[in-house]
């Protein structure tokens, strides 16, 4: 069964600093990753996903993440942080149930930008 | 654009009442899902559906029951409400067409049981 492990509930940084949220997968077969963003008394919207085109995948609002196989991780990265990315990020991978492709999530990452 | 429309973003219902929540996406997509959030929880399965009238059993069915009599219409079902069922729903829905393929989700809906 796949899975993903997101480090940290909760990551703090400054506006301008360097945003890197972690996350980790287990699986048995080549993985297909992705990141969602949920802001506020909202559902998830998709940031990214690899797909196995490429080993760095950029998505929306400037954020990037990169598929390292070697360690397992397909971290999310933005050079720097804006208040408007505060929000809850989750790692998703697909996994297979029965020929049908269930996305199965982390437990979620906190952002919180101070000013 | 997609969209996944949830009927109520938010409910307040009693111990023991019957509730519905409501989903419809307008993309003809194959497969549906309804997730349970809760912090430090994250988003875990509770029924998902790759057809109508096809439904498979997620991570935490216990209480719950679905129905999709019709390919875009997705409800979740709790029988007997309780207070700790008392969490913020989100239905999704995605193509069938493979493992690259992402979800769409709805607002959420806000479930309080008194």
């Amino acid at each position: 069964a796949q899975s993903v492990t997101q480090l940290g509930s909760h990551v703090s940084v400054s506006e301008g600093a360097l945003v890197l949220l972690r996350c980790n997968y287990s699986s048995s077969v080549p993985p297909y990753l992705f990141w969602y963003v949920q802001y506020p008394n909202q559902g998830l919207q998709l940031l990214l996903k690899y797909t196995s085109a490429a080993t760095l995948v950029k998505g929306i609002n400037g954020f990037e993440a990169e598929f390292k196989k070697s360690e397992t991780s397909f971290h999310l990265t933005k050079p720097s942080a804006h208040m408007s990315d505060a929000a809850e990020y989750f790692c998703a991978v697909s996994g297979s149930s029965g020929g049908s492709y269930i996305p199965t999530f982390g437990r979620g990452t906190s952002l919180i930008v101070h000013p | 654009d997609v969209k996944v429309t949830q009927s109520s973003r938010y409910l307040v219902k009693r111990t023991g009442e019957k509730v519905f929540l409501e989903c419809v996406q307008d993309m003809d997509h194959e497969n549906m899902f309804w997730y349970r959030q809760d912090p430090g929880l994250g988003l875990r399965l509770i029924y998902f559906s790759y057809d109508v009238k096809m439904k498979e059993k997620g991570d935490i069915p216990e209480g719950y029951s679905v129905s999709r009599e019709k390919k875009e219409r997705f409800s979740l079902i709790l029988e007997s409400a309780s207070t700790n069922q008392t969490s913020m729903y989100l239905c999704a829905s995605s193509l069938w067409a493979g493992r690259n393929t992402e979800a769409f989700f709805g607002q959420g809906t806000r479930l309080t049981v008194v």
